[in-house]
């Protein structure tokens, strides 16, 4: 089975500065996809942002940008200018391509963006 | 609007009541799931279906059931719910994209 791990449970950041937070994962495939998702308060899973594996370019989403560390199995959360918005939990996630559908969470991280 | 609906948001029931979670999307999805999401474990895979008639199981299958009679429809099936399956479930749908647009949630007690 694919892991997911994300060994950071809590993290602060004060607001406008620059905040990262950390995703591995464990697997022998060479073809899949890399999520975040973002979970406020309200429960809502939001996607911020995601990553093919064949691409070798990190994605970027405005304030937010990954670093996509492919033969290290890293998959980097940046977000820059942190605003109190961006406080909630953030999900990093793993799907292998041409197996089906499954999916693979790490536990979370809650980031909590300081006035 | 595009979106997944699931029904109800909050059930409190009792152990072996039978129950069922209602998911539906609109937006002509291939792929759908359901997940539950514990406190410390994130969230785990239950089922996840790749088109009509087609499911598998995930991570997490034993004590559920589900169907993919429509394509827009994947509901989740408790029958004999234990207190163990108290949880926080999502549906969640994605086309060959694979980004997954997620439900609204639903939070189970089983007493």
């Amino acid at each position: 089975a694919q892991t997911v791990t994300q060994s950071q449970p809590e993290m602060s950041v004060q607001e406008a500065e620059t905040v990262t937070l950390s995703c591995t994962y464990d697997t022998s495939e060479n073809n899949y996809y890399l999520f975040w998702y973002k979970q406020p308060p309200s429960r809502q899973m939001i996607l911020v942002i995601r990553q093919e594996a064949y691409k070798q370019q990190n994605a970027t989403e405005n304030r937010f940008s990954v670093n996509f560390q492919k033969a290290a199995k890293s998959f980097s959360l940046k977000i820059s200018d942190s605003q109190l918005g961006d406080t909630a939990m953030y999900f990093c996630a793993f799907m292998k391509l041409n197996t089906g559908n499954q999916f693979y969470f790490g536990t979370g991280t809650s980031l909590t963006v300081i006035p | 609007e595009a979106q997944v609906t699931q029904n109800p948001r909050y059930l409190i029931t009792v152990t072996g009541k039978k129950l069922t979670v209602t998911c539906s999307q609109n937006m002509n999805h291939e792929y759908m799931s359901w997940y539950r999401q514990d406190p410390g474990l994130g969230l785990r895979q239950i089922y996840y279906s790749m088109n009509v008639e087609v499911t598998d199981k995930g991570d997490v299958p034993e004590g559920y059931k589900v169907s993919r009679k429509e394509k827009r429809n994947f509901p989740l099936i408790l029958e004999s719910p234990s207190p163990n399956q108290t949880s926080l479930y999502f549906c969640a749908s994605s086309s060959a994209s694979r980004t997954q647009f997620f439900g609204p949630g639903t939070r189970l007690t089983v007493l």
